[in-house]
């Protein structure tokens, strides 16, 4: 399968943990997402990757969150000191450089985080 | 700032009528309109997307939209629904990043 790929595909985590998610795009792909999703919600833009570079993050992520792509393959999000709060579907997403052509993403099947 | 709304929570069809999702905009600059599909427990997948050009745009699974500048919709349709097309469906923008801002969602449930 040469799909993007993520893992865990569930999380259960105790309040104050930390934890960390994995991302492999599909292998050509130069941009990254992260999104998020909580229930009844479309997803939430969180931040993204060209390449290496993170050049975009949303007010969502907090300073709990880090988001690297060290070497412009996999990605990983981490959250630091969990809170309930944070449960949440997060996906991620690659597509090619698009620029104005609006290329479309393609999605993992995302890491459900149940914080207890 | 730029915004996809979904008006409707759920829309409901009997199998092998013609099936409407409705989608409205309001975005600044180029509207790159996109619908995915979200099966339980499966990611988003996409449908199709409006860049330029035809109005009406023709995607996976018989699936097509119609871009409206005008009423600035964007609503996906299907002339014969099957039961295997219930799901999540999910309307977006897509800006030069192709960093998507999506609606809230609408489940379609269609009845056999």
């Amino acid at each position: 399968d040469t799909g993007v790929s993520q893992n865990p595909r569930h999380k259960i985590t105790k309040r104050g943990q930390n934890v960390t998610f994995r991302c492999d795009p599909i292998s050509e792909h130069n941009r990254l997402y992260w999104y998020r999703q909580t229930l009844g919600q479309g997803p939430e833009f969180l931040t993204y990757f060209q390449n290496e570079a993170q050049l975009e993050k949303s007010r969502l992520l907090s300073d709990r969150f880090s988001a690297e792509r060290p070497k412009g393959s996999f990605s990983t999000l981490e959250i630091q000191r969990t809170e309930q709060g944070d449960s949440a579907m997060y996906l991620c997403a690659s597509s090619t450089l698009g620029g104005w052509t609006g290329t479309e993403a393609f999605f993992g099947q995302g890491t459900r985080l149940t914080v207890v | 700032a730029q915004s996809v709304a979904q008006p409707e929570d759920q829309v409901n069809v009997a199998e092998g009528n013609p099936l409407t999702v409705k989608c409205t905009y309001s975005v600044s600059g180029n509207p790159y309109l996109f619908w995915y599909v979200q099966y339980p427990n499966r990611g988003l997948q996409f449908l199709l997307k409006y860049i330029t050009g035809d109005n009406l745009v023709k995607g996976s699974y018989g699936f097509e939209a119609e871009f409206n500048k005008s009423q600035t919709s964007f609503h996906l349709k299907k002339p014969s629904a099957l039961v295997s097309d219930s799901a999540l469906y999910f309307c977006a923008w897509g800006g030069a990043t192709n960093k998507l801002i999506f609606g809230t969602g609408t489940l379609l449930a269609v009845q056999p």
